[in-house]
């Protein structure tokens, strides 16, 4: 059975500041590896998908990475704004676009 | 375009009471899925849909019903709810897997407490 966890499970930096989100998984043999943003009281927002033969995907500040064999995949936020406070996701992809999430870093940038 | 509506945003039941949560999405998606989010813990799949009238049981099914008659609207529906039950509901669509799979559109959620 697919585990995902994410470290840490919240962090607070300084405006301007980049960061690294980090998500494991425990089984590799996945279609994809997703990224969300969560705002409070509000749906998920998908950020970045990255295909299994993917090595990493950019989407303005953001880069996400994935090392299927090391179970690893990190979410890389340049020059933080406090507009990207938000819970942040990983989810591990299965057949059927299923996915298992982990539990989430909740990032707070302060100004 | 709307995306995915889930209504109401937000509910108390008492204890044995029954409702249905609805969702409907507008983007003519094959696949629909309903998850949960309890506090601290990532989202967990109750049941999905890979078509009008095909519905299959996620991770945490019991105590949960669905039913799929159109492509759009995938309602589902708690019977005798239970304090257990007191979490927020995603529903969520996407086109069928193909190659490495798709993205998820969700909805805003439903925020359910049983007491």
């Amino acid at each position: 059975k697919q585990e995902v966890t994410q470290i840490p499970a919240a962090l607070s930096v300084p405006e301007g500041e980049n960061l690294v989100l980090n998500c494991s998984f425990t089984d590799s043999a996945i279609y994809n590896l997703q990224w969300f943003r969560q705002d409070p009281g509000k749906g998920l927002t998908s950020l970045l998908l990255i295909q299994s033969s993917q090595r990493e995907q950019t989407s303005g500040r953001l880069n996400a990475s994935l090392d299927k064999s090391s179970g690893r995949s990190t979410l890389y936020i340049a020059a933080s704004q406090p507009g990207d406070s938000a819970t942040y996701l990983c989810a591990a992809g299965e057949y059927g676009n299923k996915l298992v999430f982990g539990a989430g870093t909740i990032l707070r940038v302060k100004s | 375009n709307a995306g995915v509506t889930q209504t109401p945003k937000f509910r108390i039941l008492k204890i044995g009471q029954s409702m249905t949560l609805q969702c409907a999405q507008d983007m003519n998606h094959n696949y629909m899925y309903w998850y949960r989010q309890d506090p601290g813990m990532g989202l967990k799949l109750i049941y999905y849909s890979v078509g009008a009238g095909i519905t299959d049981k996620g991770e945490v099914p019991n105590g949960y019903n669905v039913s799929r008659s159109t492509t759009e609207y995938f309602p589902l529906r708690l019977e005798l709810a239970a304090p257990s039950q007191t979490s927020v509901y995603f529903c969520a669509s996407s086109y069928p897997h193909r190659g490495s799979g798709e993205k998820l559109f969700f909805g805003s959620g439903t925020q359910l407490s049983v007491l």
